[in-house]
């Protein structure tokens, strides 16, 4: 039973445009969700955070937004640029800090 | 100041033999979890050491065990190693008392390839 899904396998953008990145949960009780940027050869970065009390989190040029409704929440990376190339984890955690995480969208920013 | 770093960065092992992998946190880290990569898929939580104890688990069997000493430093075993068991094994340190996960850092991982 998976209970974070990005069913996005990957995604390329250009360079400059927004790349939203899409995960949809099934779990009512996770109280945060997180999103990770991994590269080759290293752990995941954690990138950005949203509770779930919140609709709305911004960081620069990153922003989450969270539809408790529909248990669906979105990372938008504007401008993209070319070091953004990486693989993307969505990420939900329920009680002291365990991690439950998708699958992952490869995003490809392309000049 | 250091981050987390793992040993060994790579192995290979055969099946049936046993592994044991090591983690030590980024300094004033309380808390150690550990993660299995399969290629392809997202990290899943194994299990968290935190007082050396285990206080959660993942639907990880038996064979997967591990330790927590009290500076902190964490080992995962594994024994009777499967093919299946390949894969990039992540640890993380974090705060305990940090439920939103924010202070959680992760190692660049363990790969493990079974034989």
């Amino acid at each position: 039973d998976q209970q974070v899904k990005q069913n996005s396998p990957s995604l390329s953008v250009q360079e400059g445009r927004i790349s939203i990145l899409n995960c949809d949960y099934t779990n009512s009780m996770f109280d945060y969700f997180l999103w990770y940027k991994k590269y080759p050869a290293e752990g995941p970065t954690f990138l950005i955070s949203i509770s779930s009390i919140k609709d709305k989190n911004e960081d620069g040029r990153f922003t989450v937004f969270l539809n408790k409704s529909a248990k669906h929440l979105s990372l938008h990376i504007v401008p993209s640029q070319p070091g953004d190339s990486a693989v993307y984890f969505c990420a939900a955690a329920g009680t002291a800090s365990k991690l439950t995480f998708g699958t992952g969208t490869r995003l490809q920013v392309t000049l | 100041d250091a981050g987390v770093t793992q040993s060994p960065t790579h192995l290979i092992k055969t099946r049936g033999q046993q592994v044991t992998l090591r983690c030590s946190p980024k300094s004033g880290h309380d808390t150690v979890s550990w993660y299995q990569q399969a290629l392809g898929q997202g990290p899943q939580f194994i299990f968290q050491y935190y007082e050396e104890e285990e206080r959660q688990r993942g639907n990880f069997p038996d064979r997967f065990s591990g330790h927590q000493f009290p500076n902190y430093s964490s080992e995962l075993n594994v024994n009777a190693l499967l093919l299946g068991d390949s894969a990039l094994y992540l640890c993380a340190s974090s705060l305990f008392w940090d439920r939103a996960g924010n202070t959680i850092y992760f190692g660049e991982g363990s790969w493990l390839t079974v034989v």
